[in-house]
């Protein structure tokens, strides 16, 4: 166990919809990660928060949102899903933006998503 | 944006072998990482790189930040059955607001008894 939870572990749904996927950080960490892990792309950075502000974007598409709320868990909002859009999606923490290393930029187990 | 180049895709060892792969960027970086993935579950970090030119061990596996910070490998001795999965090397330019990490696609490692 990594300490960061993600809830569902999986979620089938149909195109068109909309779903939330929640995280909780390992206790302590202030900064949450979204990655999408798909067969052709690997993992990719989709946004960041820090202590409930967003910090970076990366290639999160329009249709997709996120916060952190107070209690430091995140839920990564998608919606008017398309078939693409099946993947694998991880939520990891850390301590603080950037400090990775020595006290744990931590992976969850994930969620996975199907698109039907 | 910056980008990954991980190499190989994938390989087939013999139980015992020695594996080698690496990652080369288009642009530096200040930390170089390696995580493995099992089937199902997040990656797990291996080793953390820090300066240019560090050569770091953790048991059969070692790993180095290259000269030009653009690159890096890692290396597993005597490998086992138990190394199966997907090696990703990532990179991440600490400090400031941001640690996102930039992810190679992955060395898909498979070791025949």
């Amino acid at each position: 166990d990594s300490g960061v939870t993600q809830t569902p572990k999986h979620l089938i749904t149909a195109t068109g919809q909309r779903v939330t996927l929640r995280c909780s950080p390992r206790s302590g960490d202030l900064s949450v990660y979204w990655y999408q892990q798909s067969l052709d792309q690997g993992l990719q950075f989709l946004i960041q928060y820090y202590n409930g502000e967003e910090r970076a974007k990366g290639n999160i598409l329009e249709r997709f949102s996120a916060q952190q709320f107070p209690d430091l868990h995140s839920e990564l909002n998608l919606s008017s899903l398309e078939l693409g859009d099946s993947a694998l999606y991880f939520c990891a923490s850390s301590r603080r933006p950037g400090q990775g290393i020595n006290y744990g930029y931590t992976f969850g187990s994930g969620t996975r998503l199907t698109v039907v | 944006g910056q980008q990954l180049n991980q190499s190989p895709q994938s390989m087939f060892i013999q139980e015992g072998e020695d594996v080698s792969m690496n990652c080369t960027s288009s642009s530096i970086f200040n930390t170089w990482l390696w995580y493995k993935q099992d089937p199902g579950e997040g990656p797990v970090l291996l080793i953390a790189l820090y300066k240019a030119g560090e050569l770091t061990s953790n048991g059969r596996l070692t790993a180095q930040f290259g000269i030009t910070r653009k690159d890096s490998f890692l290396n597993i001795s005597a490998s086992i059955p138990s190394d199966v999965g997907i090696y990703f090397c990532a990179g991440m330019n600490y400090g400031g607001s941001q640690g996102n990490l930039i992810f190679g696609k992955g060395t898909k490692l498979s070791v025949k008894p």
